[in-house]
């Protein structure tokens, strides 16, 4: 059956430093994948897209890479900020439905950053 | 631009209750999903739509039902709520499907007793 795997334990790091995320995914194919931001009480709020062509992506601190080969993205956060402190959720294509491309989404990992 | 507004924030319902929970969308999007949300779980999928007057099942959709007569609209109803559909709702638009960022709303915390 296919499968998203992100670590569920959380994530510790000091400010300044570089966090990353992994998001391992089995029995898929995807077309892209995506990372999303949630805080507590709020909804998931979008941060990047990687398509299967690409094997990196870039916004402000934000890096994310993309290797098929191994079905594996990395999400970093360089500089890492108390801010950053959230849940991020990795989420890929479940395969066309009817020419449709219908997201899943992985349990998300816990970022805590300690000033 | 609201955006994706989610009505309501809160509710608790009773086992055997019927209710529904309403998402609107003022960005014209094409799709529009219901997802819950569990601890530990992660978010499934429930029901999704792909344009107006259309809904298929997602992941989850036993004990859903749900309606989209207006694009802007989509609706979800539980007919006899128990509780194991105690979670967090959320909702979400986009405009071509799983290839263009999903826009969500602010939750729908619902606690059936």
């Amino acid at each position: 059956s296919q499968k998203i795997e992100q670590n569920s334990e959380a994530l510790n790091i000091q400010e300044g430093k570089t966090a990353t995320l992994t998001c391992n995914y089995t029995n898929y194919s995807p077309a892209y994948l995506q990372w999303y931001r949630q805080d507590p009480g709020r909804g998931p709020v979008f941060l990047l897209l990687i398509r299967e062509n690409e094997k990196e992506k870039r916004k402000e601190r934000l890096k994310v890479t993309f290797d098929t080969t191994l079905k594996q993205s990395l999400f970093h956060i360089t500089a890492s900020q108390p801010a950053d402190s959230a849940t991020y959720l990795c989420a890929l294509d479940d395969g066309e439905r009817g020419g449709s491309y219908i997201p899943t989404f992985g349990r998300g990992t816990s970022l805590i950053v300690h000033p | 631009n609201a955006g994706v507004t989610q009505t309501p924030k809160f509710r608790v319902l009773k086992t055997g209750q019927s209710m529904t929970l309403l998402c609107a969308q003022d960005m014209n999007h094409e799709y529009m999903y219901w997802y819950r949300q569990d601890p530990g779980m992660g978010l499934r999928l429930i029901h999704y739509s792909v344009g107006e007057g259309t809904t298929a099942k997602g992941e989850v959709p036993d004990g859903y039902n749900v309606s989209r007569l207006k694009k802007q609209n989509f609706l979800l109803g539980l007919e006899s709520a128990a509780p194991s559909q105690t979670s967090v709702y959320f909702c979400a638009s986009n405009d071509r499907g799983g290839q263009e960022t999903q826009y969500f709303g602010p939750g729908t915390r619902l606690l059936v007793l």
